[in-house]
């Protein structure tokens, strides 16, 4: 079975320009997560959302971030612009539905880097 | 509010040897427990979960961990280490109504 399916898998862009981080989620699964993950700060949960519809939101780090979920199986996370503090590996993860026992399923990351 | 401390940033064990791992937890309602293993260049994946019932907790490759209320504690450990095993670790905790919060993890280093 497809797991978690992140594109692009590596991003180099100049500060400025707009950054769109894609994902398909594992199909059925409800629950879609964004996180960011540096080194200083680790692994943070940028926002999540259940059946399309953003829930919680309060890790997106400024404006200049957006994510949405046009459908059960594609979301993006934007940036722009894009500033050279926000390169990290950005990774989605699903789950079968909401609720705080519910093992998340990663993908493989977009390595992002801003010069 | 709820947090995770894993203890060691960095673990180094021989080929063979016992693989234990910490993880300290903090909830003010019950919680539910979570390892997930990070190849080089991948995403996490889960090892396992404690959620109710049995706090013993097998996992894939051979990882277990089991679930102390008391200490709250839900350390991680494999009998004998196998280079495959280097990776990094992260331990992570969800309660109530609340999301995953992950740990700061713990390189595992492996020597032949």
């Amino acid at each position: 079975d497809a797991g978690v399916i992140q594109s692009p898998r590596h991003e180099v862009t100049e500060m400025g320009q707009e950054v769109t981080l894609r994902c398909k989620p594992i199909s059925g699964h409800n629950s879609l997560f964004w996180y960011r993950q540096t080194m200083m700060r680790g692994l943070e949960l940028l926002i999540y959302f259940n059946n399309n519809v953003p829930i919680d939101d309060s890790g997106m780090p400024e404006d200049r971030f957006s994510a949405k979920m046009p459908n059960a199986s594609f979301s993006t996370l934007k940036i722009q612009p894009s500033e050279p503090r926000d390169s990290a590996v950005y990774f989605c993860a699903s789950s079968l539905r909401e609720g705080s026992n519910q093992p998340q399923h990663f993908g493989d990351g977009t390595r992002l880097s801003i010069l | 509010a709820q947090s995770v401390t894993q203890l060691g940033s960095h673990v180094s064990v021989s080929e063979g040897a016992l693989v234990l791992l910490r993880c300290n937890y903090s909830s003010s309602v019950p919680p539910y427990l979570f390892w997930y293993v990070q190849y080089p260049n991948q995403g996490l994946q889960l090892l396992l979960k404690y959620t109710t019932g049995a706090t013993l907790v097998k996992g894939i490759n051979g990882f277990e961990a089991e679930f102390k209320k008391s200490e709250t504690s839900f350390h991680l450990t494999k009998p004998s280490a196998h280079m495959s095993d280097a990776a990094e670790y992260f331990c992570a905790v969800s309660a109530g109504y609340s999301t995953l919060t992950f740990g700061k993890g713990t390189m595992l280093l492996v020597s032949p």
